[in-house]
């Protein structure tokens, strides 16, 4: 069982506020780490995939970086807004057959 | 593309009874996946396919559990004789290929509660 870490597990921030959210992974046989923003009611969203030691990834005001080496990622949001209220999901990938998922963070963006 | 859906997207049964979920996956992706998200975790991998095949379980996936994948289309995951640790979310996913790399795409999932 791989072991996949998220922190923190719930966060409240004010609308406009930046907010950024870890995700610890193993470092070895690392291929791929995964992030997906999931509403309540709605199905998971892909935002990124992430492959290679420091790569960046950004969508909008939302970006994320990778260090496979230390076995972490950062999502990182900008000027929160409520619609960016929902559960922020990591998902590590190894041979790809499955994903390996975080307990996810809870965000909540308050008007 | 009409993206993964799922049926029903809401299940109360009583513990004993049999139930079944059916996913319908994007259309040309050959992958089709199995997850279950219990309070407070995050989704654990159950089985997956590709095409009619089911290549990999999870040793969550009791003798309780069957899932079909009929000519490679939808899917179908059944539940024996429910039991109130069974109450979670059932996620389906599929993707076109396998490699890690590879987005998987999520239905909205059904919750299952069993009383």
């Amino acid at each position: 069982i791989l072991n996949v870490e998220q922190s923190p597990q719930s966060l409240h921030v004010q609308e406009g506020d930046s907010t950024n959210f870890t995700c610890s992974f193993p470092s070895s046989n690392f291929y791929a780490l995964h992030w997906y923003r999931w509403e309540t009611a709605k199905s998971p969203e892909a935002l990124f995939v992430m492959t290679l030691n420091g790569d960046e990834k950004k969508k909008g005001r939302i970006s994320a970086t990778l260090n496979t080496k230390e076995g972490y990622s950062y999502l990182y949001i900008k000027g929160s807004q409520p619609e960016d209220s929902a559960t922020y999901l990591c998902a590590f990938s190894n041979t790809g057959n499955q994903f390996y998922f975080g307990t996810g963070t809870s965000l909540t963006v308050i008007p | 593309d009409t993206g993964v859906s799922q049926d029903p997207r809401h299940k109360i049964t009583k513990r004993g009874q049999n139930v079944t979920f059916r996913c319908d996956p994007i259309s040309e992706h050959n992958r089709l996946y199995w997850y279950r998200q219990t309070l407070g975790q995050g989704p654990e991998f159950l089985t997956y396919f590709q095409n009619e095949a089911q290549l990999e379980k999870s040793r969550l996936l009791s003798d309780r559990f069957s899932a079909e994948r009929p000519k490679g289309s939808f899917s179908t995951l059944e539940i024996q004789r429910t039991e109130q640790g069974d109450s979670a979310m059932y996620l389906c996913a599929s993707s076109s290929s396998g490699g890690p790399w590879e987005t998987q795409y999520f239905g909205p999932g059904t919750r299952l509660l069993v009383l």
